[in-house]
């Protein structure tokens, strides 16, 4: 079965750095990922959704979403954090049968000024 | 505006005692789903429905059940079985019943504690 891995259960950076985050997936590849936020106490909020043969899909706050296939892995990044960006950020794969999603564990952004 | 409303947002619950938390949505979509997090752990699925009357075990179901007698509505009973019930519990739609294509829509969470 697809497992999800997020490298990093936190990340640090100073407002107008670069954000970088890392999903990684542990089989094939899968034909679709999504990437959603979450502010405290909240619901998930969609961020992007990425389908396998994209170069490059770009998101709602600015953020993109990159596929490495050489890496197995699927980048968010966006270019420059803004103090509103400190939230937790999960990706979610096709889960077993595709019926489901499976998450990833979550990486908390957190943005110094 | 449609979306997916659960309610309470806080629920307190002593120890021994069944509690159901509340889930309708107004997107007529055909899937349902329950998930519970905590804190490191991510989201884990413990129930799901693809169509009114059926529903499947996620990879948490002990210690919960669910009904769906309409679409519109997904309620999730934590039983005095679940050993650890003190989580986030967030409940989700989605229009597709079989690919994931759409994603999810997701509810505002319940958190409970168990007191």
């Amino acid at each position: 079965a697809q497992s999800v891995t997020q490298l990093g259960s936190h990340v640090s950076v100073s407002e107008g750095a670069l954000v970088l985050l890392r999903c990684n997936y542990s089989s094939s590849v899968p034909p679709y990922l999504f990437w959603y936020v979450q502010y405290p106490n909240q619901g998930l909020q969609l961020l992007l959704k990425y389908t396998t043969g994209a170069t490059l899909v770009k998101g709602i706050n600015g953020f993109e979403a990159e596929f490495k296939k050489s890496e197995t892995s699927f980048l968010l990044t966006k270019p420059s954090a803004h103090m509103s960006d400190a939230a937790e950020y999960f990706c979610a794969l096709p889960g077993s049968g595709y019926s489901t999603l499976t998450f990833g564990k979550g990486t908390m952004l957190l943005v110094s000024p | 505006d449609g979306g997916i409303t659960q309610s309470p947002k806080y629920l307190f619950r002593k120890e021994g005692q069944n509690v159901t938390l509340s889930c309708e949505q107004n997107l007529n979509h055909d899937a349902m789903y329950w998930y519970r997090q905590d804190p490191g752990q991510g989201l884990r699925l413990i129930y799901y429905s693809q169509i009114v009357n059926d529903f499947q075990k996620g990879d948490i179901a002990e210690g919960y059940s669910v009904s769906r007698e309409k679409k519109e509505s997904f309620p999730l009973t934590v039983t005095s079985a679940q050993k650890n019930p003190t989580a986030f519990y967030l409940c989700a739609s989605s229009i597709d019943t079989g690919t994931g294509l759409h994603g999810y829509t997701f509810g505002s969470g319940t958190r409970l504690t168990v007191v």
